[in-house]
């Protein structure tokens, strides 16, 4: 299995440019989700899906859409870059997401700049 | 704001020495894992407690949960040079539907 992919691993945007990370995972898991990471500080949730179909907002979902045609791909997508979306983005995917709270497996990131 | 805060920021040991590290939360929780990250590399997890869980181990890690406190700690014993790393800590909260929330990690340098 390759696990959680992320592509691209590097990205700069100017201002008000829009794109789509990628995010994709081969272990069929219900639950996926986006975090960014900023400097010196732990992730924050963007955006989480708990199946294909059904997405949801976490706590910073402002500026990000998702969506979830497949169990495999959860994309992100930028509509208008900021500089303040300057972060590490990462994604996440566990088998089941209940009570029992599945353990989170990641993909390796991708850099984001905006200018 | 964040659920889960790791304390400290920042600690550097030797190599052979024990490295302890805390998070605090501030809602009732389902669980808490921890989980470590490589510098500009994703998350890997490490240990779950489960809210009705004390302590729990794994190889080198001792995990404990203080429900009443609202507190975790870390243990790692006889720190190696390749345990440099970030730890962070996530929590299930119990009122917060499907949504794991991360603390702002401790930053370890295990020097040789």
């Amino acid at each position: 299995n390759a696990g959680v992919t992320q592509t691209p691993k590097f990205q700069v945007l100017k201002t008000g440019q829009s794109m789509t990370l990628q995010c994709a995972q081969d272990m069929n898991h219900e639950y996926m989700s986006w975090y960014r990471q900023d400097p010196g500080m732990g992730l924050r949730l963007i955006h989480y899906s708990v199946g294909a179909g059904i997405t949801d907002q976490g706590e910073v979902p402002n500026g990000y859409n998702v969506s979830r045609s497949t169990t495999e791909d959860f994309p992100l997508r930028l509509l208008s870059a900021a500089p303040s979306q300057t972060s590490v983005y990462f994604c996440a995917s566990s088998l089941y997401f209940s009570s029992a709270t599945d353990t989170q497996y990641f993909g390796p990131g991708t850099r984001l700049t905006v200018l | 704001s964040q659920q889960g805060e790791e304390d400290p920021q920042a600690l550097s040991i030797q190599e052979g020495e024990n490295a302890t590290m805390n998070c605090s939360y501030k809602t009732s929780i389902n669980n808490l894992q921890w989980y470590r990250q490589n510098s500009g590399r994703g998350l890997v997890h490490l240990i779950l407690i489960r809210s009705n869980e004390r302590e729990k181990h794994s190889g080198r890690l001792r995990v404990t949960l203080d429900t009443s406190k609202k507190s975790s700690s870390l243990l790692i014993t006889a720190s190696r040079a390749a345990d440099t790393a970030s730890y962070f800590c996530a929590t299930d909260a119990a009122n917060a539907g499907n949504m794991l929330t991360f603390g702002g990690g401790t930053r370890l340098m295990v020097k040789p």
